[in-house]
């Protein structure tokens, strides 16, 4: 069964540091997300990205964070300037296209720990 | 009011209990609905569409009443490995960002 995959598992990094996660959807899936969730919260949209561009993103996704697909399989979230309170587990999603397909597969997950 | 609220529990039932969580959603232009189902620090996994008439799934049934905007699961014959945190996810019609509720946690015993 074709599965969203995600790395690295765990990213420990400082505050002020860049870091860059990484996910390969589902091959002929279309519509690309992140995710995340603070330890004991719920799961909060970050973006979503379709045809090379974002479509939305939530109030979260402010200027230090960004999103691309540079070569077709990869997507990857980058922020910019961690902050402590961006530790978190980051999911990845994606979805085919159609009224059939609004159900999203989530990745497994990157645990972002800043100190 | 918050958009999509659960029961946090937990629900904690023997083996071969029956179950049921519901789930509530403030927005009424809401269209599409599921059920995921969280292990421990893992990712979610769909384990159901909700359909306006229904759906059953072996043990698993959704249902949904749009006039009260709420959403139900019920578990039938509990196991074990039943035992996780169930989210509650709606979609407005005009968007497909998804909303999660916080989760509902089974824990279900010997």
């Amino acid at each position: 069964e074709p599965e969203v995959t995600q790395t690295p598992s765990h990213q420990v990094t400082q505050m002020g540091q860049e870091v860059i996660l990484r996910c390969v959807p589902i091959s002929n899936h279309l519509y690309f997300y992140w995710y995340r969730q603070i330890l004991g919260q719920k799961v909060e949209f970050l973006v979503s990205f379709y045809n090379n561009e974002i479509s939305e993103k939530s109030e979260i996704f402010d200027d230090q964070f960004s999103v691309e697909r540079p070569d077709g399989s990869n997507f990857t979230l980058k922020i910019r300037s961690t902050k402590l309170e961006d530790s978190a587990m980051y999911f990845c999603a994606s979805r085919g296209r159609g009224t059939d397909s609004y159900e999203q597969y989530f990745g497994p997950g990157t645990r972002l720990t800043v100190t | 009011r918050k958009e999509v609220e659960q029961d946090p529990g937990p629900f904690n039932v023997p083996e071969g209990a029956t179950v049921a969580f519901n789930c509530t959603y403030s927005n009424s232009a809401s269209q599409s609905f599921f059920w995921y189902r969280q292990d421990c620090r893992k990712e979610p996994k769909l384990l159901m569409s909700v359909y306006s008439s229904g759906n059953e799934d072996g043990r698993f049934t959704a249902q949904l009443n749009r006039a009260s905007q709420y959403i139900s699961l019920l578990i039938r014959d509990s196991k074990l490995s039943d035992s996780a945190t169930y989210l509650c996810v709606v979609q407005s019609g005009g968007s497909y960002i998804p909303t999660f509720g916080r989760g509902t946690s089974l824990i279900v015993h010997p």
